[in-house]
């Protein structure tokens, strides 16, 4: 199994301004990537984080507005750029091992309150 | 396209037992996991499935059929601590990320 940490837990941010959230997981895993939770709903997958190149990003979510980084095996990090009360929700990290084949296994989240 | 259902909302009592399904259409299927997400909190593993059948542990077990694109998690002796949201999720490769259901909110009373 892998353990997740993030930080910060949580923020309350001014409209216009950027947040970086970390990532840090406890063993080197193969595939990382990150999500967002906004309130009463599901999860949302923004990008996979590939070590050593860019991320790849999903359908709506753009590197402009979310820069993400993966410098090594065992970190990561999730920018929020020019941000807007839109932008307000749980940010999760996320981990696999095994080359992707095994469990997926989720930071604590970061939450974001943009005013 | 890809489409992951399951109910929005289920209510039980303690010590029922409860099924919660899920069915699935996506562009390639690698395994259906399940997740448990207390309010507040980040969801955890429960189960993966990636052949036909039962899954069995403890009081949860995970059930799926890959020609139905079905899958369901059953819940026994259900304790107050089982009110959460049970997320269905789908890898559709190798390697690739997991893409989620909305989630069924489950209910437990006494």
């Amino acid at each position: 199994s892998a353990v997740i940490s993030q930080k910060p837990s949580r923020d309350i941010c001014q409209r216009g301004t950027s947040l970086t959230i970390q990532c840090q997981v406890d063993s080197q895993v193969t595939m990382m990537f990150w999500y967002r939770q906004q309130p009463g709903q599901s999860l949302t997958l923004i990008a996979t984080a590939n070590q050593g190149s860019e991320a790849t990003y999903e359908s709506g979510f753009v590197i402009d507005k979310f820069p993400i980084s993966r410098p090594n095996l065992t970190f990561s990090t999730l920018t929020v750029s020019n941000m807007s009360p839109e932008d307000s929700s749980i940010y999760l990290c996320s981990a696999s091992m095994r080359q992707g084949m095994g469990e997926q296994y989720f930071g604590p989240g970061t939450r974001l309150t943009v005013t | 396209g890809q489409n992951i259902d399951q109910p929005t909302e289920m209510t039980a009592t303690e010590g029922a037992i409860v099924q919660i399904n899920c069915t699935y259409q996506t562009s390639g299927f690698n395994g259906l996991f399940w997740y448990q997400q207390h309010a507040g909190e980040a969801p955890t593993f429960l189960s993966y499935n990636v052949l036909d059948g039962l899954e069995e542990k403890g009081r949860f077990s995970s059930f799926l059929s890959r020609s139905k694109g079905y899958s369901y998690l059953l819940l026994k002796e259900l304790q107050m601590k089982d009110s959460a949201s049970y997320l269905c999720a789908v890898r559709k490769g190798g390697g690739t990320a997991l893409i989620f259901g909305k989630g069924t909110t489950l209910s437990v009373s006494s």
